[in-house]
């Protein structure tokens, strides 16, 4: 059984460009998660989906935007970049959105923003 | 506002002792908490958890404790081991909600010397 992937690894983009980060969960999961993780502080909820529709959402604008496929990849897409986007996202798939199925991280994707 | 807290940014531990990490949360809401373990590079990894209906849940060297009336929960490792060098992040949910979310702390950098 593979872990869960995210590509790319490290990301440099510019104020005002759109970005698409990828996250290939584990065979089997049908909920996803998204966060992401500012310097020095914990991860923060974007967004959840569940069998390819978004199941609640954190606090974060609408140009935060994710998609998922029904082979266990999905997208997080952030339009408009602004300097504060600048973090570590990070995906997290389940085998179910219910409470008590853990969540499996990836390794992240860097985003910095200039 | 900051619903998980971890007041203590490091812990600096000789190996063999006991490593005590500590959190606090403010969301009565909340009846499922968790620890993650993440290393440099790589994703948080689930650690152990605890419902609300307990107050203690151990696994090996790992224990957390719950103390609902003071919304605080602590995480012993004992004894402590260099490997288990890592950031720790405390994490909650609320099975109220139609997903789950986990809200994170800042998390702790527990530092073990040989």
């Amino acid at each position: 059984e593979t872990g869960v992937t995210q590509s790319p690894t490290h990301l440099i983009k510019t104020r005002g460009q759109q970005v698409t980060l990828r996250c290939s969960s584990q065979s089997g999961h049908n909920t996803v998660s998204w966060y992401q993780q500012a310097l020095g502080q914990g991860p923060q909820f974007i967004f959840q989906y569940y069998r390819e529709e978004e199941n609640g959402r954190g606090n974060f604008p609408p140009r935060f935007s994710g998609l998922q496929f029904p082979n266990y990849s999905s997208e997080l897409n952030v339009n408009a970049l602004e300097l504060d986007d600048s973090a570590l996202y990070l995906c997290a798939s389940s085998q179910d959105a219910g409470q008590n199925n853990e969540q499996f991280f990836g390794p992240g994707t860097r985003l910095t923003v200039l | 506002d900051q619903q998980v807290k971890q007041n203590s940014p490091s812990l600096s531990v000789q190996e063999g002792r006991i490593s005590i990490l500590n959190c606090d949360y403010t969301n009565s809401m909340f009846d499922y908490f968790l620890w993650y373990k993440k290393y440099p590079a790589e994703g948080p990894t689930f650690l152990i958890s605890i419902s609300s209906i307990k107050d203690k849940n151990e696994d090996g060297r790992f224990t957390v404790f719950l103390n609902k009336s003071a919304k605080h929960l602590s995480l012993h490792i004992v004894p402590s081991q260099p490997g288990d060098s890592a950031v720790y992040f405390c994490a909650a949910s609320d099975s109220g909600g139609s997903n789950y979310k986990l809200t994170f702390g800042k998390g702790t950098l527990l530092t073990v010397n040989p």
